[in-house]
């Protein structure tokens, strides 16, 4: 079944750790974000990617990075997290080519804390 | 740049009256307009989108939303709610002069429906 997924869905950590969040999706979207979300919040897009080797920052600046080195992975990583980076991390794929109608599908999200 | 208006946080209903959810929009050229829902600790739902043709729009779960080009509206209705479409509703549009597929979303509006 073609679907996104995203792990860990809960993260609890200390200021100054490394971490990683980790996106997939098996639909062979061309197209790939990532969102931030404060709970029952707007949504900011902080990186989206249109293909492999492709990645442009959001809206909304953010202390991560990104990288797409396969088309199904799109992984987000925060090089020293802090509190200021608790917040819940939103993936979501979409379309392939120019087509630009298609809806994004998302992910379950992951709900990072940083102590 | 285009922009989305969600002009109430929050809709109160009892269960079994019609629903409506409110969203304008403002973007250059012609549009293309999603809904999506979002339940707590969950990621976002495609409900419906409207991309051209028949300004009613149907959609999953009972849902449809009417395009009004004049009044730049596009707003989410279910003639009889339930109890479990309480959750947190987000509209998002993007031109469709746009091949990359980002998506500018509202601020979200929270449906508590009552028994």
């Amino acid at each position: 079944e073609a679907d996104i997924y995203q792990t860990p869905r809960y993260l609890v950590i200390g200021t100054g750790k490394k971490i990683t969040l980790e996106c997939s999706q098996t639909m062979g979207h061309d197209k790939m974000y990532w969102y931030q979300q404060d709970p029952g919040m707007e949504l900011h897009l902080i990186h989206y990617s249109y293909g492999v080797n492709s990645t442009e920052k959001g809206d909304l600046s953010s202390e991560s990075t990104v990288s797409r080195i396969r088309t199904e992975h799109f992984p987000l990583t925060l090089e020293s997290a802090r509190p200021s980076h608790t917040s819940q991390y939103l993936c979501a794929s979409s379309g392939t080519g120019t087509v630009s109608y298609n809806e994004q599908f998302f992910g379950p999200g992951t709900r990072l804390t940083v102590l | 740049a285009q922009s989305v208006a969600q002009p109430e946080d929050q809709v109160n209903v009892a269960e079994g009256n019609p629903l409506t959810v409110k969203c304008t929009y403002s973007v250059s050229g012609n549009p293309y307009l999603f809904w999506y829902v979002q339940y707590p600790n969950r990621g976002l739902q495609f409900l419906l989108k409207y991309i051209t043709g028949d300004n009613l729009v149907k959609g999953s779960y009972g849902f449809e939303a009417e395009f009004n080009k004049s009044q730049t509206s596009f707003h989410l209705k279910k003639p009889s709610a339930l109890v479990s479409d309480s959750a947190l509703y987000f509209c998002a549009v993007r031109p469709s002069t746009d091949s990359w597929g980002k998506l500018q979303f509202g601020a979200g509006t929270q449906v508590v429906v009552t028994p």
